[in-house]
């Protein structure tokens, strides 16, 4: 089944912060984020394995509630640059496949 | 550049017709993955190959098929397409099943 994202779309100045939340139904194994420019190929961001686990990329860091079933992106000082849209996919382990989400929509105005 | 080859970039062709849809992952890579991306719409997987063998399915239909050759690139075929088969086609690749996965450029697929 497919995550859920959310938000669907979100507009932000440079500067300020947002979050990326992305639920599922089934027990997680893994996330994986992504972001894609418009008209551009999907390109990796992290991936999480563990429970509780964060993970930072830059000023791009995330979490992994696995419990909860839940991850979250968080972007800190936003840049014009990190404009796209964010794909969660979540995999249930082994050599299973991953399944993206729908997608949040994020643009950052100056 | 992600080192995942599709071919071709972009392709137009009539309903009713079949097509083949090409791809060369990273050296080394031996996981295979096929995503539908209609327009701004998420990515739907399709298929995955792990070293020659189909390993899971997704909403693929009957009229598609896809295989993972010897030396590991893979094909994507479509046949009886229909309108709602132009999308972009993606192909993805990874060492294993749950590690970072490049994605290629896509295919274009247009069908009229």
């Amino acid at each position: 089944q497919q995550p859920v994202q959310s938000p669907q779309a979100v507009i932000l100045r440079e500067g300020e912060d947002a979050v990326i939340n992305c639920s599922s139904s089934k027990a997680l194994y893994s996330v994986h984020w992504y972001r894609q420019k418009h008209g551009e190929a999907p390109v990796f961001l992290m991936i999480l394995l563990k429970g509780g686990e964060q993970k930072g990329h830059e000023k791009i860091s995330a979490s992994f509630n696995e419990k909860k079933q839940q991850s979250s992106l968080y972007l800190t000082a936003s840049q014009l640059s990190y404009s796209g849209t964010y794909f969660c996919g979540t995999g249930s382990g082994g050599y299973q496949k991953v399944t993206f989400g729908t997608g949040t929509k994020l643009q950052v105005i100056p | 550049d992600s080192g995942v080859t599709q071919t071709p970039k972009h392709l137009i062709t009539a309903t009713g017709q079949r097509v083949t849809l090409r791809c060369s992952p990273r050296s080394g890579d031996l996981s295979v993955y096929w995503y539908q991306q209609s327009l701004d719409q998420g990515l739907q997987f399709l298929i995955q190959y792990y070293n020659g063998e189909e390993r899971a399915k997704g909403n693929i239909l009957e009229r598609f098929s896809a295989q993972q050759f010897p030396d590991l690139h893979s094909e994507l075929n479509l046949s009886s397409l229909e309108l709602g088969d132009s999308a972009l086609y993606f192909c993805a690749s990874s060492e294993e099943g749950n590690t970072e996965a490049f994605f290629g450029q896509g295919t274009r697929l247009t069908v009229v």
